[in-house]
């Protein structure tokens, strides 16, 4: 199984500043033939399923709001909130799909500061 | 706009088999292309992928409890089930369902049903 990294574990950011959260795989998520790299993310609030962020690792699903947003290649990631909003806190979770089984990291809490 | 509601028992007594159906409505689970999956999550921890079946058939499932899983589609209910076997107070989970849509060797999900809290005690 592919393990996937994430960090920090929480991380506490003033309204309108940004989040940066990090997530890293035990092998490269990047498949060669294609130049895709293999990496979702997901939004969960309390209470709630979660939602689909980014997939390809820079994609943002449909009606995910621009100031969300994925980066990295290979092994590591980022998922950076440009302007932290007071809905936007939540879990987030990076998961990749390059292998079976998918896999999940442990998730992370963005509070407001 | 697909929907995915989760529904089954919501206790289950060690050793037994918990049984969950997903339906989903507002679209087809025979579209092409697409498979169906289950994933768990414990109280207070992250996400576990169970297993994935397509609208065919086709499953594939999480090595760790692929002796224990069964998935299964109805399509003229547009429905598709997990059984979980001799479950331990371990598979205390929400268990949610969610439209997978195909990447490579798995994908990603979207939507996810509400989820499902399921406990296993005697």
């Amino acid at each position: 199984d592919i393990v996937m990294t994430q960090s920090p574990d929480s991380l506490a950011v003033s309204l309108g500043e940004r989040a940066t959260i990090n997530c890293k795989s035990g092998q490269s998520v990047l498949y060669s033939s294609n130049n895709q790299n293999y990496l979702a993310w997901y939004q969960q609030k309390p209470g709630q399923p979660p939602k689909l962020l980014i997939y390809w690792a820079s994609t943002r699903a449909s009606g995910v709001p621009d100031r969300f947003s994925g980066s990295g290649s290979g092994t590591d990631f980022t998922l950076t909130i440009s302007s932290l909003q007071a809905e936007d806190v939540a879990v987030y979770y990076c998961q990749q799909y390059y292998s079976i089984p998918p896999t999940f990291g442990g998730g992370t809490k963005v509070e407001i500061k | 706009q697909l929907q995915l509601q989760e529904s089954g028992p919501g206790l289950v007594m060690p050793s037994e088999t918990l049984s969950l159906t997903c339906t989903a409505s507002g679209g087809s689970i025979s579209s092409s292309g697409y498979y169906w999956g289950w994933i768990r999550q414990p109280p207070g921890k992250g996400l576990e992928w169970i297993g994935s079946i397509y609208y065919s058939g086709g499953t594939y499932y999480n090595p760790s409890l692929k002796s224990r899983v069964t998935i299964s589609v109805d399509t003229s209910k547009n429905q598709f089930s997990l059984k979980l076997s001799s479950v331990t107070a371990a598979d205390t989970a929400v268990y949610y369902c969610a439209k997978q849509w195909y990447g490579g060797s798995s994908g990603w999900f979207d939507p996810w049903g509400q989820g499902t809290p399921v406990t296993v005690s005697s």
